[in-house]
């Protein structure tokens, strides 16, 4: 099984829905991240956690809300989604050291239509 | 400025040649330095990390670090279409947070 799981991997869904991206996570580690990433923009954070109770935006947050349920459990939600919001959707998480490097997801791939 | 760039444009090398990739940062209190190599509509992938001045090797894949002027290289020997991919450097800020570049792309032709 994966380290970091995401789900779904792929979605469709209606401009106006609320549809929520889970992620899941079996390294332990205390810190997650929501990423969007489109072409030629790169990766841009949308929220990060560094423990259950630590939730913070990040550089695009708006539109979109997270929950913490868990040390291992980080949910990314688009309450009423819009097309400029179609993109490729990656959790990652982290060690606590700054030393250590993020390990991504598999990513989901969303398009509003 | 922006925290981390990778200005080159896509790079074509062909088999068995050198691929260079740069990338300079603007927070000079980053101590830690990491190069992901990412597949089209696959995740990033963390291929080498470093932290000190100089040259880290592993396999064919060779990351250079010189804090003084604020870059990051990574070198990959003997390109195989294997290699073919975009490429992430990514810095861990004062904030403990990894700011990523936009990545540079690399075409290994055979």
């Amino acid at each position: 099984d994966a380290d970091v799981t995401q789900t779904p991997r792929n979605r469709i869904t209606k401009t106006g829905k609320r549809i929520m991206l889970e992620c899941s996570q079996t390294k332990g580690h205390d810190r997650m991240y929501w990423y969007r990433q489109d072409p030629g923009l790169g990766l841009r954070l949308i929220y990060y956690s560094f423990d259950v109770k630590d939730i913070n935006k990040g550089e695009i947050s708006d539109g979109y809300s997270v929950s913490r349920q868990a040390q291992a459990k980080f949910s990314l939600s688009l309450e009423s989604a819009i097309p400029n919001q179609t993109a490729l959707y990656f959790c990652a998480t982290s060690e606590t050291d700054r030393g250590y490097g993020y390990t991504f997801g598999s990513g989901t791939r969303l398009t509003v239509v | 400025q922006k925290e981390v760039e990778q200005n080159s444009g896509p790079l074509s090398v062909p088999e068995g040649a050198i691929a260079s990739l740069n990338c300079t940062y603007s927070d000079r209190g980053s101590q830690s330095f990491f190069w992901y190599r990412q597949y089209s509509g696959k995740s990033p992938e963390l291929i080498m990390s470093i932290y000190s001045n100089g040259d880290k090797e592993d396999g064919r894949f060779t990351a250079q670090l010189n804090k003084a002027s604020q870059y990051v290289s990574l070198l990959i020997r003997d390109s195989q279409p294997s290699d073919s991919a975009t490429y992430l450097c990514a810095v861990n800020r004062r904030n403990n947070r990894l700011a990523f570049g936009k990545g540079n792309q690399v075409v290994v032709i055979p």
